[in-house]
């Protein structure tokens, strides 16, 4: 069964500073890689997705991305972060081929500090 | 496209009441996930399904819990009788044929009292 970690359950940090959410995945074979976004009382939003090739994903917003397989890891970072970024950030995971059915972590809730 | 659709955005309902959420996908997506989010438990998929069949409810917690996809532009989850411990916010996602992002509602905050 796929599972994922997401072992920080709060990160705080500065406007402008750097970021680094963390995301340990458990998959029998290749996974399927997503983080999305939720703002609060939204639905939630995909930030990026990782399915082949290149390791390292950039998505919207600024954030980027990096599959690590020897580390089952995929963290999520963003050089500079806007008060704004401000929301709950969920890993996910999902079987490849075919239509997927992601499987979340518990969440990070980010807060950006002025 | 609107997006996924849902109704009600929130619903308060005493304890033993039938409740049913709405769920309108994007139109031509052909697979609808229904899940819960709670502060306990996280984001729950409850179930799946594919050209409007269930595929997969093992994550609908008990007997209570039903959901049904009449045709590809309409879901419903129904709680039968309800209890405070459903109090959660439910999502609908879709996706498309062969898709590889689910899209996601804004959910249904409920609340049982």
């Amino acid at each position: 069964a796929q599972s994922v970690t997401q072992p920080d359950i709060h990160i705080t940090v500065s406007e402008g500073a750097s970021l680094e959410l963390r995301c340990n995945y458990s998959y029998g074979a290749t996974p399927y890689l997503f983080w999305y976004v939720q703002s609060p009382g939204q639905g939630l939003q995909l930030l990026l997705k990782y399915f082949s090739g290149d390791t390292l994903v950039q998505g919207i917003k600024g954030f980027e991305a990096e599959f690590k397989r020897s580390q089952s890891s995929f963290n999520l970072r963003k050089p500079s972060v806007h008060w704004s970024d401000a929301a709950e950030y969920f890993c996910a995971v999902g079987a490849s081929g075919g239509s997927y059915i992601p499987t979340f972590g518990r969440g990070t809730s980010l807060i950006v500090h002025p | 496209d609107a997006g996924v659709i849902q109704s009600p955005r929130h619903e308060v309902t005493e304890m033993g009441q039938e409740v049913t959420l709405r769920c309108k996908p994007i139109s031509g997506h052909n697979s609808l996930f229904w899940y819960r989010q709670t502060m306990m438990r996280g984001l729950e998929l409850l179930i799946y399904f594919n050209n409007n069949v269930p595929i997969d409810d093992s994550g609908m917690p008990e007997d209570r819990f039903s959901a049904k996809m009449p045709n590809a532009s309409f879901s419903t989850l129904k709680i039968q009788p309800s209890e405070p411990r459903d109090s959660a916010v439910y999502f609908c996602a879709s996706t498309n044929r062969g898709g590889t992002e689910a899209f996601f509602g804004q959910g249904t905050r409920l609340t049982v009292v």
